[in-house]
Order: C-alpha cells, then sequence, then structure tokens
C-alpha cells in the first residue's frame, strides 16, 4: 500500500453531469499531483499542488476542470458538465520535494478512480 | 518541452529470456530520467531513476538502465525475465521544475 488513497475507485455518470473525486497523499508530502491515463496512453499531467498553492496547469485542464487543496492536505478534483471524452483514469500522487532538484523527487501514485461517461 | 517515446508497445517473451526496452526523450537541457512499472491492477511504482552521476542505474528486481546521453536514450534492461515481471512500463523524464512527463508504456508479457 502506498499510502496515497484515491475515492471512489470507480464513477459512473452520465453526460452532462458533475463529478468530484479525491485524493488523500502520504501525510508528510507537500506535492500533490493528478493525471490522467486514457488506455494504450501513459499518464498525462493535469495539474499539481505545492502544499495548498496550485502551481502549474495543463493545457488539458479545460475550464471545466477545477482542482482545490484546501489546507495542503487532500486534494479534489472535480469535473463539471462532463463529456464522453473525458472518460479515463484519474491518478494522483504525491511526494516530498525538500530541495530544488526534480531528481530527487520519488511520487508514490495512488491507485486511481476510474470514470465512464456514458 | 519534453517528450518521451517508447519504441515498444507490447513485448512477449519467455521466462529466463533476455530484456530491453527502449526510451528516448527529447530535450536539449539537463533531465532527470525515471522508469515506472505497473503490475497487474496495482498502482504506479518507481522502479529506478538517474538524475546525475553513473549512468548506469541499479533498481529493484533486478532492473537496470543505462542513460546514453549522446543518443538521448534511457533503455530498461533486465538479463533473466520472470513471470512475475509482467506489467506496463512507462518512462518518464523532468528537468527543473517541470511535472513528469510519460511515455505512452510498454506491456510486458512474459510466458512460462
Amino acid at each position: 500500500d502506498t499510502g496515497v488513497s484515491q475515492n471512489p475507485r470507480h464513477k459512473i455518470t452520465k453526460r452532462g453531469q458533475n463529478v468530484t473525486f479525491r485524493c488523500d497523499p502520504i501525510s508528510e508530502h507537500n506535492r500533490l499531483y493528478w493525471y490522467r491515463q486514457t488506455l494504450g496512453q501513459g499518464p498525462e499531467f493535469l495539474t499539481y499542488f505545492q502544499n495548498e498553492a496550485q502551481l502549474e496547469k495543463s493545457r488539458l485542464l479545460s475550464d471545466r476542470f477545477s482542482a482545490e487543496r484546501p489546507k495542503g492536505s487532500f486534494s479534489t478534483l472535480e469535473i463539471q458538465r462532463t463529456e464522453q471524452g473525458d472518460s479515463a483514469m484519474y491518478l494522483c500522487a504525491s511526494s516530498l520535494r525538500t530541495g530544488t532538484s526534480s531528481g530527487d523527487e520519488k511520487l508514490f501514485f495512488g491507485s486511481g478512480t476510474q470514470l465512464s461517461v456514458l | 518541452a519534453q517528450s518521451v517515446s517508447q519504441h515498444n508497445h507490447h513485448v512477449i517473451l519467455s521466462e529466463a529470456a533476455s530484456l530491453e526496452l527502449g526510451c528516448n526523450y527529447s530535450y536539449g537541457g539537463t533531465v532527470n530520467l525515471f522508469w515506472y512499472v505497473q503490475y497487474p491492477g496495482q498502482h504506479l511504482q518507481l522502479l529506478l531513476k538517474y538524475f546525475s552521476g553513473d549512468p548506469l542505474v541499479k533498481g529493484i528486481k533486478g532492473f537496470e538502465a543505462e542513460f546514453i546521453k549522446s543518443k538521448f536514450s534511457f533503455n530498461l534492461r533486465k538479463p533473466s525475465v520472470q513471470w512475475s515481471d509482467t506489467a506496463e512500463y512507462f518512462c518518464a523524464v523532468n528537468a527543473g521544475n517541470t511535472p513528469l512527463v510519460f511515455g505512452k508504456g510498454t506491456r510486458l508479457s512474459v510466458i512460462a
């Protein structure tokens, strides 16, 4: 068990509905990442937080997507007005970044939330 | 921006065969390179990483990878695979403060 917990494991929704996913990182980790993975592809970066600050968002993240990390602990990813193209595995990862070198950073991934939009 | 290419989509090997999975990246500056593995039904986990020093990196479970800067490559190797190595393998790169960029992955099937 990596210690990164994601809920729910599976979500089936109808097109046009809003969905929210939750990620609980490893408790002392200051960085939290969201990735999306579709069949036959590697994980694609969506956004990340350092503590409660959202530092970067991918161009993949349309305005229907929003992520928060209040108090620098758990994070939520909300998708509004879901589309069939949003169907994917949404992965959360956390890390403890202490230095300036990204080579020292080790990401711990959760098991993901599988979203199916009908 | 960085990008990663993994040449093989699906590799099928017999047990005890040697493994080499290709990975090339595109970025002109200093990079950090990673291999992650995802076993069936499990989460992604780090296999090994390179960010400085000896370009031959050893990881868990007998895996190793060699960083060849002139070829922009970071190929993963294992001298003798086992059935339990059946998994999906992802090469990834980052630089400076950028998030990890993953390749599309290579599915490895090891047959008895």
